[in-house]
């Protein structure tokens, strides 16, 4: 069985850092790329990036080019969405995912809430 | 990148269809067959309900159908059941970028 684990909930403060796992098992690993998807609270589904972990060849989308950093390591698994300054308004759940060809995400972890607050 | 368009709520009857459009461009809707569409209820991570425009993956619903026309695709629900109240957004393969590009989605509600 597919599966795609995430990290737990978050509660950080701004100017904080902070790094999330996904943790992939029932497929290879790194036959597929994984994607990150962004939920502001109340909103719909935003493209972070994607990364193949064959070789961690990493695509961003523009609007958060420069804000997070995304890796994986493939000897145990994992990718990850990281920050290196958090603000208020990366308040979201952060959800990983499986990518197949065209875009599709066929395989979805549970999500991972992080609250950014003062 | 702009989001796909598509109708913030739908609403029907348990047992009638609905349809939900999702409308881009040529550089993404109408050049590709890589149209996706996703289920999310309150709370809960998005479910791939179509694929290819109009692929089903195993496990979904027959009662859930995929199309394309033009820069427009549609998902329909027949058979409408109070559980396929929910959240539903399209997502498109793009020339625009290597990762796809979201629709605004639309809320589903059960009469």
């Amino acid at each position: 069985e597919v599966q795609l684990v995430q990290s737990g909930t978050e509660v950080k403060k701004p100017g904080e850092s902070l790094k999330i796992s996904c943790k992939g098992s029932g497929y290879i690993f790194t036959s597929y790329w994984i994607g990150w998807v962004r939920q502001m609270p109340g909103k719909g589904l935003e493209w972070i990036g994607i990364i193949y972990p064959t070789d961690s060849d990493t695509r961003y989308s523009p609007s958060f080019q420069g804000q997070v950093t995304i890796s994986a390591d493939k000897s145990i698994s994992t990718a990850y969405l990281q920050w290196s300054s958090l603000k208020a308004s990366d308040t979201a759940i952060y959800y990983c995912a499986r990518r197949q060809a065209g875009s599709r995400l066929d395989y979805w972890g549970q999500g991972t809430l992080v609250t950014v607050s003062s | 990148q702009s989001a796909l368009t598509q109708p913030a709520s739908v609403s029907g009857s348990p047992g009638q269809s609905i349809t939900i459009s999702c409308t881009g461009t040529s550089s993404d809707v109408g050049g590709y067959k890589y149209v996706s569409w996703y289920q999310q209820h309150p709370a809960k991570a998005p479910k791939l309900m179509i694929y290819d425009v109009s692929n089903r993956p195993s496990g979904v619903s027959n009662r859930f159908s995929g199309s394309k026309s033009g820069d427009t695709a549609s998902l329909t629900i027949s058979g409408l059941q109070a559980e396929d109240e929910a959240d539903y957004y399209c997502n498109s393969y793009t020339s625009s970028n290597t990762l796809g590009v979201f629709g605004t989605g639309t809320k589903v509600t059960v009469l």
